[in-house]
């Protein structure tokens, strides 16, 4: 299964755009990237996915690049309510499902 | 959207007691179904992974005699902690993939935190 790398903490002031990269270089062809959200005592949520380029949806984007070795989660406009840890996974077809979580990206935002 | 319900939310118990945690999916048939547990300021750690009708597959150093999952249908899988004792006590989440999906994308349940006394 691809290991993941990400920054284990990053810091942000409310309103800006806040950019969380993701090192996957082992990478299967098969492999989705997918993106949660966690906050304390919750179990984690769906963000966002994607296998190439860019995936847009209401919350975030994803950029991936083609070697698709790293990814981006971008959170525009980032409010308090944005602090949270973040966890990229890869996996998918053929029960290579994501299983393995990394360390993940603490996130603050700062008023 | 996909749900995932776990019960109970929370569960305190004496210590060698045995807890049953229950993961449903609501809304899909879930083919597999994963166990996490995470400690207070760390990452989840993969505990088991189950399959409709068949043994789950533990990961190393997990004990399967003391962490008994149950996946008897496709929109149920229960853990249940035997003899459990303090350092037990964790959060504890589950998961599952829809049947049929090929992104691997997981639905979460809302966890259930443990603690024993």
């Amino acid at each position: 299964l691809a290991k993941t790398t990400q920054p284990i903490s990053m810091d942000s002031y409310e309103g800006q755009e806040v950019n969380i990269t993701c090192s996957h270089n082992n990478i299967a062809t098969n492999d989705y990237i997918t993106w949660y959200q966690q906050f304390p005592s919750q179990g984690p949520r769906f963000i966002i996915q994607g296998y190439k380029t860019k995936v847009t949806n209401e919350v975030a984007s994803l950029f991936i690049p083609a070697d698709r070795k790293s990814s981006t989660l971008s959170l525009p406009r980032v409010s308090l309510s944005d602090t949270a840890v973040y966890y990229c996974l890869v996996g998918g077809f053929s029960g290579n499902t994501p299983l393995v979580f990394g360390k993940g990206t603490r996130l603050s935002v700062i008023a | 959207g996909a749900v995932v319900s776990q019960h109970p939310s929370w569960v305190i118990c004496k210590s060698g007691t045995s807890v049953k945690i229950e993961c449903r999916s609501l809304d899909f048939q879930a083919t597999t179904m994963f166990w996490y547990r995470q400690f207070p300021k760390q990452s989840l750690m993969l505990m088991a992974t189950s399959n409709e009708g068949s043994k789950a597959t533990y990961e190393q150093g997990v004990e399967k005699d003391k962490f008994l999952i149950n996946h008897a249908s496709l929109t149920l899988s229960t853990l249940t902690v035997t003899s459990a004792h303090p350092e037990d006590s964790s959060f504890y989440i589950c998961s599952a993939t829809r049947q049929g999906s090929n992104t691997g994308e997981l639905f979460f349940g809302e966890g259930s935190r443990l603690t024993v006394l």
